[in-house]
């Protein structure tokens, strides 16, 4: 069975620039979830959404906005990206919110 | 707040048994979860265990839980060098998990 998966995995940038990253949940997951990991850290949780209404908020910043569409996808767009913003980006997916999370390679934006 | 904390580095020769602990604080995670992070590579969910559990067994992974000091273990039987990598323990509750700092382990031959 297909994996959630990341687009696009790699993505460079300059600063004060924009960037969306999407996210394919599992099929059947109608939960999705956003991390942030820097270089030597732990992921650390954004935003989650569950049947497309946002259902918890971590330590995301006001420049980063998430949706989830009728098709379960999700978007993080980031805007104003600065250079600490470089860091690879995980989405995870689950069946409702309390059932493990099955996380995608991810994507590795580097901010120049 | 949640909290989860893990020694930061351990390293066995190849065909020994690893364990990597992890401690963790908040008593109302419903799973708990090992995942495995290879250099530049995703998360891989490992394993995970229910909170109402107090072993479970998958393969060459063995995961202890003891509910009463909130200490988490996985045990890796045999390894082997391509189980070089980053461990990372989390807690899971409120629709989000929280990591702690990862085991980075390494197999020496």
């Amino acid at each position: 069975a297909a994996g959630v998966i990341q687009s696009p995995r790699h993505l460079i940038k300059e600063k004060r620039e924009t960037a969306t990253l999407k996210c394919y949940p599992i099929s059947r997951h109608d939960t999705v979830y956003w991390y942030q990991q820097g270089p030597g850290q732990d992921p650390q949780f954004l935003i989650s959404f569950y049947e497309k209404m946002q259902s918890d908020k971590g330590s995301i910043p006001d420049r980063f906005s998430a949706q989830q569409f009728s098709d379960y996808h999700s978007e993080l767009n980031m805007s104003s990206l600065e250079l600490g913003d470089s860091a690879l980006y995980f989405c995870a997916s689950s069946l409702g919110g309390d059932q493990p999370q099955h996380f995608g390679d991810g994507t590795r934006l580097s901010i120049l | 707040g949640e909290d989860v904390e893990q020694s930061l580095f351990l390293s066995v020769r190849e065909g020994d048994s690893s364990v990597i602990n992890c401690t963790y604080t908040d008593s109302s995670s419903t799973y708990l979860y090992w995942y495995k992070q290879e250099p530049g590579a995703g998360l891989q969910l490992l394993t995970y265990i229910f909170s109402n559990m107090d072993m479970k067994q998958d393969q060459r992974l063995t995961v202890l839980l003891n509910k009463k000091d909130k200490h988490l273990s996985l045990r890796i039987a045999d390894t082997q060098t391509g189980d070089s990598a980053i461990y990372f323990c989390a807690e899971g509750s409120a629709r989000q998990l929280t990591f702690g700092s990862g085991t980075q382990l390494t197999v020496l031959p």
